[in-house]
């Protein structure tokens, strides 16, 4: 059971545009924690793709955006690619546990 | 450009003391605000961080592990430590070393991984 809460799986079409969710509580995102978002490619290690709820690092295409809004977050993806399919996860910290958090994961799959 | 690599034992027997390490390069652990951490994620399972530790010898680990889990750094040698006792096959998985993004609670550099199974 993790502590932030993320959809199993979403899908969508080439060119389409897909969210994923990140919802916590008000002792992680709602305490003001930033949240980042990972990709995990297949079988490889996972990566930085937003960090501090909205920021992209050198070399994130512009098609991946982040917000944050009360106790939850969200990814967005435009344009999707077949080179998108992958595992998504959320991170944040949280107070009670003093821990860094992540969500249970979403896999996107490219139709 | 920053790297880090995992290394340690692929098999390990349930009750024996895991120890993995982590060698790394392109930053130093003695600069102000640098960290080193390790997060694990079991087969088909989601990721759980376990450890980190500070430039200045800090160390934070995850609550539901820390009876089992010890963080320690040799600066000269760009190393960070970790060690886990008492290994359960649950314990399966594969181990991160990561750098967290200086001033951010992310972790924006990871090594390839390393997968440990623990079995008799």
């Amino acid at each position: 059971q993790s502590v932030l809460t993320q959809p199993p799986s979403v899908s969508g079409a080439p060119g389409q545009r897909v969210t994923i969710s990140c919802t916590g509580s008000s002792s992680n995102i709602g305490a003001g924690y930033d949240v980042h978002w990972y990709q995990q490619l297949p079988g490889t290690a996972p990566k930085l793709l937003i960090y501090g709820n909205s920021n992209r690092p050198s070399g994130v295409p512009d098609r991946f955006s982040g917000s944050k809004s009360g106790t939850s977050a969200s990814l967005a993806i435009t344009g999707l690619q077949a080179e998108d399919e992958a595992d998504y996860y959320c991170q944040s910290c949280d107070s009670s546990l003093s821990a860094w958090v992540f969500g249970g994961g979403t896999k996107l799959t490219v139709l | 450009q920053i790297t880090l690599k995992e290394s340690g034992p692929t098999l390990v027997k349930p009750t024996q003391t895991l120890t993995l390490t982590c060698t790394f390069s392109g930053f130093s652990l003695s600069i102000s605000g640098v960290g080193v951490g390790w997060i694990r994620q079991p087969p088909g399972k989601a990721l759980e961080w376990l450890a980190l530790i500070y430039w200045d010898d800090d160390k934070r680990y995850s609550p539901s592990l820390k009876s089992r889990l010890t963080i320690t750094k040799d600066t000269s040698k760009n190393q960070v430590v970790l060690t886990m006792t008492n290994m359960d096959p649950v314990d399966t998985a594969t181990y991160y070393c990561v750098h967290r993004l200086g001033g951010i609670y992310a972790f924006d550099i990871w090594g390839q991984g390393t997968m440990v199974t623990v079995s008799s």
